[in-house]
């Protein structure tokens, strides 16, 4: 499968620490994506990162691609309480719009 | 305001019953999509459909059924031959060209009472 992995599957930390999560995957890809999801809602597109970039930011979100470790990692700086979700990383392969998503990376920011 | 709309967000089917879940998009995007999400779990394809009246199999199509007549409307069908349909479905549109990410409902969940 072409899913990728993120890691670590849960995390807890205190509100205005820095939250990473990282991403591995299989084989070659044109595009990374990052989705928050909100319990029981839709997904939220966070960012798309291109083979060919190595670090995206928006916000208090930065986006960092290594194509030869095939991995990414998502870092959220300053947390809040508001950024509690689950995120995952979607990743493409044989087609530019059909992506493979993770199992995601359950984020808990404690007030 | 543009955005996708998936109804209705709860669903009840008895064993042996389709059912049929909603999607509708005013986005004008070419290219729809239907995930399942169990719990504590990512998203798997079931569903897609990059043109109008064309559509293709994703990772679980089996149990599973959709049509594409209207660009804005992308159902989807579960038969009674989805062994445990019970689940999140969510769908997804996106625009043609280079990818910017995909736009999603806010979901529906399914239930086999």
């Amino acid at each position: 499968s072409q899913q990728g992995e993120e890691d670590p599957q849960a995390l807890s930390i205190q509100e205005g620490e820095n939250a990473t999560m990282n991403c591995s995957y299989k084989t070659s890809i044109n595009n990374l994506q990052w989705y928050r999801q909100n319990s029981g809602r839709g997904l939220v597109h966070l960012i798309l990162i291109r083979s060919n970039e190595r670090e995206k930011h928006s916000g208090r979100l930065r986006v960092t691609l290594d194509t030869s470790k095939k991995s990414s990692s998502l870092l959220i700086t300053a947390s809040r309480a508001a950024d509690t979700a689950s995120y995952f990383c979607a990743t493409d392969w044989d087609n530019f719009n059909k992506f493979y998503f993770g199992s995601g990376t359950k984020l808990n920011v404690k007030p | 305001d543009g955005g996708i709309t998936q109804s209705p967000k709860y669903l009840f089917r008895k064993e042996g019953q389709n059912v049929t879940l909603s999607c509708e998009q005013n986005l004008n995007h070419d290219a729809m999509y239907w995930y399942r999400q169990d719990p504590g779990q990512g998203l798997r394809l079931i569903y897609y459909s990059q043109i109008v009246n064309d559509f293709q199999k994703g990772d679980i199509a089996e149990g599973y059924s959709v049509s594409r007549e209207k660009k804005e409307s992308f159902p989807l069908t579960v038969t009674s031959a989805q062994k445990n349909p019970t689940a999140f479905y969510l769908c997804a549109s996106s625009a043609s060209g280079p990818p910017l990410g995909y736009t999603f409902g806010s979901g529906t969940r399914l239930t086999v009472v």
